[in-house]
Order: structure tokens, then C-alpha cells, then sequence
């Protein structure tokens, strides 16, 4: 199967520090990319859809300039949380999808990375 | 209202029994269906996709989509303790959304 990575899988930052945070598909080519955060139990919320070579669509509310998105690769997309707060400690998640259609095609979720901001 | 909605739970069944998982969405998702299984700390994995009007059985899962009334449900056959977790449903028209989360406890 379908197998994304994510790096790190946990970090812990001083607040007004930048963090990067990496996907990569391991075995395919990601054609879109999907970055979600999400808080203790709520569900996972978009942040941003990004395509290989493009800029990343970001979700209404989220903003562009505090995370950056970066899908330079069809295997690699990273997202820098600028300037950190601590109310942007969360969960973030990427997954990765084959097909720039994503409609009908499966989308593998990397493992996570827990983000918390001091 | 909100695109894709669930029953947050939680819902609690005993080992064996049939939990059923349900999802109702607006128009504006209506093209294909997705059902995540969410352990607590981890990310989500698939569990199945539905397209079509009807039934899709997969081992103990079945997903069941209606679209005249815009819902669309997973039954999980033979509940084991191991499948409690949070089922997330997400409604995909090459725009996605994900339900909140229905909580689900398989007692032992």
C-alpha cells in the first residue's frame, strides 16, 4: 500500500520561532497534497490543498502567511508554521493523493505531528 | 448546517454485536464518500470508499450509501474491542469534508 511519512512526528518550539514540518510519499507520486490540523477531539479540519509546482489553495480562515506551504516535488510537500503561538499547538496531519481529481481517489494519511508551541 | 454531519457519539456496543455509524451531507458533497478509522494519537487510515447507490462489503465492514436521501452509514459486523476508535466520514465533490467523528467503544 500507499505509505506517507511525516517528519517530525512530534516537536516542541519556543513561541515566535518557525517550524517545518515535512511529508513525503514514499512509494508513488503525490500530485496533491493535503495539509489538516487538528485540536483534541475535534475533527480534522483542511487547512490547504496543494498541487506540485503550484501555490496551495488555503481553506477560508487559514492564513497563507503564517503557513507556508511548499509542494516543490510529486514526493514532497513541507508546511512552516511562522512564528508560532501557543494557540497553534495542535495535530498536524498531511495526506497525499495520486490523482489531481480527488473525488475518486484514496487519499494516505501520513502519521502526524504534534506541534506544541510554549 | 454543516456539510457533513455525524452523530458525535459516543456509541458503546458489546464484542460482537453490530455497531452502525452514520453520516447525513449536503448537496454540495454528494459525489463519493470516504470512511476513516481514527485511534486516539494517530492519524486516520481508510477503512472503505463508496460511489454508488447501494451496499459495499469489505470483511466485517459495510458501507451504505443512499443519495435520494443524502446519507451514508458503516455497519461493523462482529465488534471487537480493537475497533474502538473514532469513524470519520468525509463527503469528497473534488472538495472535501469530514464529518466531527462519531466515537465508537467495543466492550469486552
Amino acid at each position: 500500500g500507499a505509505v506517507v511519512s511525516q517528519h517530525p512526528s512530534w516537536v516542541i518550539c519556543k513561541s515566535g520561532t518557525s517550524v517545518k514540518i515535512e511529508c513525503r510519499s514514499l512509494d508513488f507520486q503525490a500530485t496533491t497534497m493535503f495539509w489538516y490540523r487538528q485540536f483534541p477531539k475535534q475533527s480534522l479540519m483542511l487547512m490547504a490543498t496543494s498541487n506540485e509546482g503550484s501555490k496551495a489553495t488555503y481553506e477560508q480562515g487559514v492564513e497563507k502567511d503564517k503557513f507556508l506551504i511548499n509542494h516543490a516535488s510529486l514526493t514532497l510537500s513541507t508546511l512552516t508554521v511562522t512564528s508560532a503561538h501557543p494557540e497553534d499547538s495542535s495535530f498536524y496531519i498531511c495526506s497525499a493523493s495520486q490523482r489531481a481529481d480527488t473525488s475518486t481517489d484514496t487519499q494516505y494519511f501520513g502519521p502526524g505531528t504534534r506541534l506544541t508551541v510554549l | 448546517q454543516k456539510e457533513v454531519e455525524q452523530n458525535s457519539g459516543p456509541l458503546s456496543v458489546p464484542e460482537g454485536a453490530i455497531a452502525s455509524l452514520n453520516c447525513t451531507y449536503s448537496d454540495r458533497v454528494s459525489q463519493s464518500f470516504f470512511w476513516y478509522r481514527q485511534y486516539s494519537g494517530k492519524s486516520p487510515e481508510l477503512i472503505m470508499s463508496i460511489y454508488s447507490n447501494g451496499d459495499k462489503e469489505d470483511g466485517r465492514f459495510t458501507a451504505q450509501l443512499n443519495k435520494a436521501s443524502q446519507y451514508v452509514s458503516l455497519l461493523i459486523r462482529d465488534s471487537q474491542p480493537s475497533d474502538s476508535a473514532t469513524y470519520l466520514c468525509e463527503g469528497n465533490n473534488n472538495d472535501m469534508r469530514f464529518g466531527a467523528g462519531t466515537r465508537l467503544t467495543v466492550k469486552p
